[in-house]
């Protein structure tokens, strides 16, 4: 899987809109984009997953960019309970055959009145 | 969704004793279970890979002998940390692939392991 790159921690105004960078310049075409948050002392979460196009569910925004080679996670309204952290990874789409998901290091976001 | 109750959440346990975590699938049949740890401020880090009636796959470095894995049917999968030391006392999370690409994967909530 591609590796990717993010920034350590981010901070943002509750109401807020929290833009989340990845950097992901290795990824290849056949590789989606999943974001996964963990809240402290919890397992990981999905909230959204993209390959090349925009998408938005009710929890965020996933935005790549044309090249694919970097991606955004919007947070429309930013709440205190989403302060977690946040890991982008990129994998092949699932075919069957599971294969694992490579944590990076994450953005800590924390979301302050 | 597709869920998995990981159990226990908590648990403190002496040194040289055995624990065993449990991950269960409630309403989807895993057939492969990660398993990761996770120590304070840091990442997940993949342990093993355990497929139903098959020998688990462990990551460089992870010792098989000491983190046993069983993944005998379809909805359970366990971790047993044998002859604990303190230097395991971690975060253990289970996770599934839910077959459905529109989740991708689900976790376990997480076992908080203490050896004293």
């Amino acid at each position: 899987d591609a590796k990717t790159t993010q920034p350590t921690s981010m901070d943002c105004a509750e109401g807020r809109a929290a833009n989340l960078p990845c950097n992901h310049s290795t990824i290849s075409g056949n590789e989606y984009v999943y974001w996964y948050r963990q809240i402290h002392s919890q397992g990981p979460q999905y909230i959204i997953h993209g390959l090349k196009n925009n998408e938005t569910n009710e929890m965020a925004s996933l935005i790549i960019t044309e090249d694919r080679k970097s991606s955004t996670l919007i947070l429309p309204h930013a709440t205190l309970r989403d302060t977690a952290v946040y890991y982008c990874i990129v994998r092949d789409a699932f075919t069957g055959t599971a294969s694992k998901l490579t944590f990076g290091t994450g953005t800590r976001l924390q979301v302050t009145l | 969704g597709a869920v998995v109750s990981q159990h226990p959440s908590r648990v403190i346990c002496k040194s040289g004793t055995s624990v065993k975590i449990e991950c269960r699938s409630l309403d989807f049949q895993a057939t492969t279970m990660f398993w990761y740890r996770q120590f304070p401020k840091k990442s997940l880090m993949l342990m093993a890979t355990s497929n139903e009636g098959s020998k688990a796959t462990y990551e460089q470095g992870v010792e098989k002998d000491k983190f046993l894995i069983n993944h005998a049917s379809l909805t359970l999968s366990t971790l047993t940390v044998t002859s604990a030391h303190p230097e395991d006392s971690s975060f253990y999370i289970c996770s599934a692939p839910t077959g459905l690409d529109h989740y991708g994967y689900t976790f376990g909530s997480g076992t908080r392991l203490t050896v004293v």
